[in-house]
C-alpha cells in the first residue's frame, strides 16, 4: 500500500481564511483526488486531477476551491475563503494507474470558527 | 448516476461469531466495488475489491465479500469476527469504464464486536 501523507493533521481557522491543505504521495503516482467528510457523515469526493489538470469535479467544489500539483510532488488542496460549513475531514487519494485503488491519506481535520 | 446503500447503521456481533455488512448499488456500466475501514481518527483503509472474475473476493484481515449482479450486493463479511474488528466499514462503487474515476461512497455501518 502506497504511503500518503497529509498536512496539516489539524487546522483551526477563522471564517473567512484562507486553507491550505497538503498531500505527499511518497511514490510517483498518477491519478489525485480530495474527499472530505463531514463528521458523523458519508465520505463525498470533492475532485480529480491527473496529468496536471482537473478531471473531474463535484457540485461541492465551487470557486472556493482549487487543487494544484505546483512541485510535481505536493498535491494542495485551497479554500480560499472558508465558511463554517467547510468544517470536515479531508483526505488525499492517490492511484498509480486509471484502473487501480485508491489509497487513502490519514486526513487533515479542518475546524472553521 | 451511481449510489450505494449500507442499510445499517450498526452491526452488532458477538467475538467469534460471522460477521456481514450490507452493501447494494447502483451504477451505469459495470460496477467496480471496493471495502474500506475506518478506525477512530484515522484514514480509509482498503480491505478489498471486485472488478471482474470470481464472485468471491478475499480481502486484508480474513475479510472477503460476494459480488452478487442480480441483487447488486457486494456484502462483506468474515467468518469470525474479533474485538479489534470493530470499526467503520465504507462500501463504495465507481465505474469500470472510467479511467481514474470518482468513487462514490455509502453512509457507513458502524461494526461493533462484543467480547
Amino acid at each position: 500500500e502506497p504511503e500518503v501523507t497529509q498536512t496539516p493533521s489539524h487546522q483551526v481557522t477563522q471564517m473567512g481564511q484562507e486553507v491550505i491543505l497538503r498531500c505527499v504521495p511518497i511514490s510517483n503516482h498518477l491519478y489525485f483526488y480530495w474527499y472530505r467528510q463531514i463528521l458523523g457523515q458519508k465520505v463525498e469526493f470533492l475532485v480529480s486531477f491527473y496529468n496536471n489538470e482537473i478531471s473531474e469535479k463535484s457540485e461541492i467544489f465551487d470557486d472556493q476551491f482549487s487543487v494544484e500539483r505546483p512541485d510535481g510532488s505536493n498535491f494542495t488542496l485551497k479554500i480560499r475563503s472558508t465558511k463554517l460549513e467547510d468544517s470536515a475531514m479531508y483526505f488525499c487519494a492517490v492511484t498509480s494507474g486509471g484502473l487501480e485503488t485508491q489509497y487513502f491519506g490519514p486526513g487533515t481535520r479542518l475546524l472553521v470558527l | 448516476a451511481q449510489s450505494v446503500a449500507q442499510p445499517e447503521d450498526q452491526v452488532n456481533v458477538a467475538e467469534g461469531n460471522p460477521l456481514t455488512v450490507k452493501c447494494t448499488y447502483s451504477v451505469s456500466g459495470n460496477p467496480y466495488l471496493f471495502w474500506y475501514v475506518q478506525y477512530p481518527n484515522r484514514g480509509l483503509q482498503f480491505l478489498l475489491k471486485y472488478i471482474t472474475g470470481d464472485n468471491l473476493v478475499k480481502g486484508s484481515y480474513g475479510f472477503e465479500a460476494e459480488f452478487n449482479k442480480s441483487q447488486t450486493s457486494f456484502h462483506l463479511k468474515k467468518p469470525s469476527a474479533l474485538v479489534s474488528d470493530s470499526a467503520l466499514y465504507f462500501c463504495a462503487v465507481r465505474r469500470l469504464e472510467v479511467e481514474g474515476g470518482k468513487l462514490i461512497f455509502g453512509t457507513g455501518t458502524r461494526l461493533q464486536v462484543f467480547p
